[in-house]
């Protein structure tokens, strides 16, 4: 079965500092991944999401995501973040089901960015 | 451009009664859809997903179950509610045919909470 694991709950940092927000799954198939983010009172949208091809993934916002197959992790990243950066952030795995994908989602890491 | 909703925003019941959440997708056909729980304190859970009407998979053996009555309409349904029912109830749609790599949309969710 699929898994995901975010090791980091809450992140706190200040305007202008760097981002990384680690993220590791176990899938034993064709690996595809994503990053959605919540931010405060409006849907769950999507990030960035790699399938294949180059394992250096850029989404909105100035966000990108490094897929490393040896270690398992697709890592979210921006150097320099923005107070309308405070959201929560899910890292997600798809497996194929025949017709649709089924998502599987780490726990999330709430992100407060200070001014 | 396509847009999904979910009724009612929020929900406060007793444990033993009845449950149906609503989720409709417009602006497309024949989309993927999915139910997904949110707890306190965890990621978020595929629940079902429905790959056209009448076809439901169900992820989770549970006190819950879903139907698809109309190709985008999606419902979440219990008989009687139990208090770890409580949490966070995301409908998501995927363009038919996106296969694994498929970027899902959500609703902006229904928050229950089970006394």
């Amino acid at each position: 079965a699929q898994s995901v694991s975010q090791h980091n709950h809450h992140v706190i940092l200040s305007e202008a500092a760097s981002l990384e927000l680690g993220c590791n799954y176990s899938y034993g198939g064709t690996v595809n991944l994503f990053w959605y983010v919540q931010y405060p009172g409006q849907h769950l949208q999507l990030l960035l999401k790699y399938f294949s091809g180059d394992p250096l993934v850029k989404g909105i916002k100035g966000f990108e995501a490094e897929f490393i197959k040896s270690k398992f992790s697709f890592n979210l990243r921006k150097p320099s973040v923005q107070w309308s950066d405070t959201a929560e952030y899910f890292c997600a795995v798809s497996g194929f089901t025949g017709g649709g994908n089924k998502l599987t989602f780490g726990t999330g890491t709430q992100l407060k960015v200070e001014l | 451009s396509q847009t999904i909703h979910q009724w009612p925003v929020t929900l406060v019941q007793p444990v033993g009664s009845p449950l149906s959440l609503e989720c409709t997708v417009e602006g497309t056909s024949n989309p993927n859809l999915y139910w997904y729980r949110q707890a306190a304190g965890r990621g978020l859970q595929l629940l079902f997903y429905s790959v056209g009407i009448g076809q439901i998979s169900s992820e989770v053996p549970q006190n819950l179950s879903a139907s698809r009555p109309q190709d985008r309409q999606f419902i979440l349904s219990s008989k009687k509610l139990l208090l770890s029912d409580s949490g966070f109830y995301l409908c998501a749609w995927s363009p038919r045919g996106t296969g694994a790599s498929g970027t899902q949309y959500f609703g902006p969710g229904t928050r229950l909470l089970v006394l």
